[in-house]
């Protein structure tokens, strides 16, 4: 069974900081990994997408990379900015190499990014 | 291009009610996935369907149950509502599965 695990719980940093969340999934042989963004009380915004063969999506200030062997994935972002404030999940699609038709989910990262 | 629609909004229940959400996803997406929200277990899946057939389902109790139309659109029916429903529905859809998935605003389900 697929379980992905997110660290920190909350981070709290300065503006303008450079900061890395981290993701961990135990089993490697996933189909593709997806980060979110949630704002309290609303959905999902879907920020990169990563195929199981690429190893980073970059958008804007936000780059994502993945290590399947080691069952890693980390969301870096560029000179924080108070609006990147939000949960960040960090989803995982498959656990046999190919697509379940679900995904699993991560308990998130709550960022505060303090004027 | 219209995003992934949830209605209602916001839903308030008796205990033992039953209730309906729907769900329009983007136009031209075929599958459509429902998780559940809460404090405490996080996000879980629910079910997903791609052209009115259900692919995969979550560790739910049957009175959880869902199904999708011709036009893509899915409704969730929860039977006999417990307190421990209450939670926020989200909507998924994509082109198909193992793709990016785009979600709703969700749908506030309370039960009192």
């Amino acid at each position: 069974k697929q379980e992905v695990t997110q660290i920190p719980a909350a981070l709290s940093v300065p503006e303008g900081e450079n900061l890395v969340l981290n993701c961990s999934f135990t089993d490697s042989a996933i189909y593709n990994l997806q980060w979110f963004r949630q704002d309290p009380g609303k959905g999902l915004t879907s920020l990169l997408l990563i195929q199981s063969s690429q190893r980073e999506q970059t958008s804007g200030r936000l780059n994502a990379s993945l290590d399947k062997s080691s069952g890693r994935s980390t969301l870096y972002i560029a000179a924080s900015q108070p609006g990147d404030s939000a949960t960040y999940l960090c989803a995982v699609d498959g656990e046999s190499g190919g697509s379940n038709y679900k995904l699993t989910f991560g308990k998130g990262t709550l960022l505060t990014v303090n004027p | 291009k219209a995003g992934v629609t949830q209605t209602p909004r916001y839903l308030i229940k008796t205990r033992g009610q039953q209730v309906t959400l729907s769900c329009s996803p983007i136009s031209g997406h075929r599958s459509v996935s429902w998780y559940q929200q809460t404090p405490g277990q996080g996000l879980q899946f629910l079910f997903e369907y791609f052209s009115e057939t259900q692919r995969n389902k979550g560790n739910f109790p049957g009175r959880f149950s869902g199904r999708q139309f011709s036009n893509s659109r899915s409704e969730m029916n929860v039977s006999t509502l417990e307190l421990g429903d209450s939670a926020l529905y989200l909507c998924a859809s994509s082109l198909w599965q193992g793709i990016e998935a785009f979600f709703g605003q969700g749908t506030r389900l309370t039960v009192v």
